[in-house]
This record gives structure tokens, C-alpha cells and sequence, in this order.
């Protein structure tokens, strides 16, 4: 595709449920995060990808979240056990090969735990 | 990590007037990127200037790097409505991006 896109663009759940969240970024791109935001804030770094491997999930906030991406390119982010305060826009971007390249953002999945 | 700091916080102009935001950091980079972001959803990336680049144009964007203050600004002249958005910095380097919390533009008619 020409862009980053992320699927669903809206969830809501309740909480104690598990969600996933799914990010397709431009393909040949090897590098690809997460990040959440909330309200007023800027975006929160989560988990960076290199090819299939976690370069550094230093950005979970705990172990409900995990993230894969087995074949190099899809990206599903993992919440288990929802809870409120997970409700934010998660976002996905996608760079060409690392972390000082610009990255592209895809237009986030507004995440809401009632 | 390497958190960029914008600043204003937020900055109200009329459409034609330029509009300066500004960026700190605090680590080393190898360039520090900018973006915008409209209605809370995806960041669109603006202009990447290189460490050893002191300033850079790209249209109505004007973007200048100092190193050794460890700073840099964004000037957008003649703004428009459309301009209305939120402002990161992005100091990049080996390390995650931190995002800070963004200069909130407001371009009245």
C-alpha cells in the first residue's frame, strides 16, 4: 500500500478483555514501532521492531502488552486483560531501515476500555 | 532516551503571520526530525535536519539546528488555517524517540 495502515481505526471493549491491534506498514520498510497517546500528550514510545525481532520493547508498560511480527511486515500489538487505562490512540509507524530515519505514521486505533 | 522539549506549549497567530516554535535536548543526535499532527491521529513527518546541517528550508518551513545549545526551531511563514496542528521535535539518535508533549498551533482566519 502507499501507507502505513492500522486496522481496526476503533475498538472499544471492556475491560478485563483481550484485544489486538493490527498495523500493516509500506512495504520493504525493516523497522517498525508502536506508541501510544493519550490526551494532550505526545506519543509514547512502546516496542521497535528490526525485521521479526523486538530491537526494544523498553516501552511496555507492563506484561499484559506484547507485541510480534512474524514475517518481517505486519505488526500485531497485544493487550491482555484490559484494563481503563489502557484507553488511548495506539499508534503505528514504519521507517525504511532504522531509528534516526523518518518514520511514517499510520493514522492510529483509538483504543477504548469501558 | 533523547526527549525533545517543544516550546511554546501552545501559540496562537492570524492566518499571514509567521509562526516560531522551539525544540531542546539534552543528548547527542545524528539529526532531529519534525512533524505535525492533526486531530490526535498520525504524525506526518515535516523536515529532517542532519547534526551537521545548521538550517534547512523545505516551502514555508524553515527549520534551524544549533548543537552546541543543543537546540532548534521551526519557522512557518505566512500561515495558513490549514497550518493549525500539533508540533513535535524528534532528536534522533541510537536511541528510542520520545516524543515531548508538542507545540499546539492555532492559525485563526
Amino acid at each position: 500500500g502507499a501507507g502505513v495502515s492500522q486496522t481496526p481505526s476503533n475498538k472499544v471493549t471492556e475491560k478485563g478483555k483481550y484485544v489486538e491491534l493490527r498495523c500493516d506498514p509500506i512495504s520493504g520498510h525493516t523497522a517498525l514501532y508502536w506508541y501510544r497517546q493519550s490526551l494532550g500528550q505526545g506519543p509514547e514510545f512502546l516496542i521497535y521492531f528490526q525485521g521479526t525481532g523486538a530491537a526494544d520493547d523498553s516501552g511496555l508498560p507492563n506484561d499484559r502488552f506484547f507485541a510480534v511480527r512474524p514475517e518481517g511486515s505486519v505488526s500485531t500489538l497485544k493487550i491482555q486483560r484490559t484494563e481503563r487505562g489502557d484507553s488511548a490512540v495506539y499508534l503505528c509507524a514504519s521507517s525504511l531501515a532504522g531509528r534516526q530515519d523518518e518514520q511514517f505514521f499510520g493514522p492510529g486505533t483509538r483504543l477504548t476500555v469501558l | 532516551s533523547q526527549q525533545g522539549e517543544e516550546d511554546p506549549q501552545a501559540l496562537s497567530i492570524q492566518e499571514g503571520e509567521n509562526a516560531t516554535m522551539n525544540c531542546s535536548y539534552k543528548t547527542s543526535i545524528n539529526n532531529l526530525q519534525w512533524y505535525r499532527q492533526n486531530s490526535g491521529r498520525g504524525l506526518v513527518h515535516l523536515i529532517l535536519i542532519r547534526s551537521n546541517e545548521r538550517e534547512k528550508h523545505s516551502g514555508r518551513l524553515r527549520v534551524t539546528l544549533d548543537t552546541s545549545k543543543k537546540s532548534s526551531s521551526l519557522l512557518i511563514t505566512a500561515s495558513r488555517a490549514a497550518d493549525t496542528a500539533s508540533y513535535f521535535c524528534a532528536p534522533a539518535g541510537f536511541q528510542k524517540l520520545v516524543f515531548g508533549t508538542g507545540t499546539r498551533l492555532l492559525v485563526s482566519p
